[in-house]
């Protein structure tokens, strides 16, 4: 029974270029978290999603990142035409239902490299 | 403004010693707090949790112990091994309409020296 899975692992990305960021939320899970976090920061929360649904992205930048979680496939979360600052590890976390009394599963994490 | 208080950035303690982790929070409407430990490299493991309704959690040689009129908790570690040297993020939760939300801290670094 697989954990939250996250790849890639580590992505390299020159200012301008997009990065895309994917989720494969532990198996019976049906709630999405991403998470970031930046360096000497703690976790910051970005957007909460259901499958095609978003429940609150009041965390998420208003440009340039998206986040989805289709009905098939994993969870992605997009960020366009990146700059340095979006340099981070980012955390996918997943629950059998909502955010709060129940534990996230957090996966492993992407980080995120701009150069 | 940072509803969730973690002060200590670092602590360091001796194997077999008592570690102890504090959190402050401000926000009258958390009602159920977690602790997360995450390795460098890793994702954050949830520790530990407490209800409000509840003053203290055990598991093992990990005690949560909350104190609501201070608006403070604290994990401890006893006795502490050198394995259980990571972050500890403090984390808590409310209901803010359709959605709870989670409020975490920026964590503590704990060593536990051999």
């Amino acid at each position: 029974n697989a954990g939250v899975m996250q790849n890639p692992r580590h992505l390299v990305r020159r200012r301008g270029q997009e990065a895309r960021l994917r989720c494969s939320p532990m198996k019976g899970h049906s709630h999405v978290y991403w998470y970031r976090q930046l360096p000497e920061e703690g976790l910051k929360f970005m957007v909460y999603l259901q499958k095609e649904n978003i429940i609150d992205e009041s965390g998420m930048p208003k440009e340039r990142f998206s986040a989805e979680f289709p009905k098939e496939g994993p969870s992605i979360l997009r960020i366009q035409q990146v700059v340095r600052g979006d340099s981070a590890a980012y955390f996918c976390a997943s629950s059998p239902s909502g955010h709060g009394a129940n534990v996230l599963t957090f996966g492993a994490g992407s980080r995120l490299t701009v150069l | 403004d940072q509803q969730v208080k973690q002060n200590s950035p670092s602590l360091s303690v001796q194997e077999g010693r008592i570690s102890i982790l504090n959190c402050d929070y401000t926000n009258s409407m958390f009602d159920y707090f977690l602790w997360y430990k995450k390795y460098p490299a890793e994702g954050p493991t949830f520790l530990i949790s407490i209800s409000s309704i509840k003053d203290k959690n055990e598991d093992g040689r990990f005690t949560v112990f909350l104190n609501k009129s201070a608006k403070h908790l604290s994990l401890h570690i006893v006795p502490s091994q050198p394995g259980d040297s990571a972050v500890y993020f403090c984390a808590a939760s409310y209901n803010a309409g359709n959605n709870r939300k989670l409020i975490w801290g920026l964590g503590t670094s704990l060593g536990v020296n051999p």
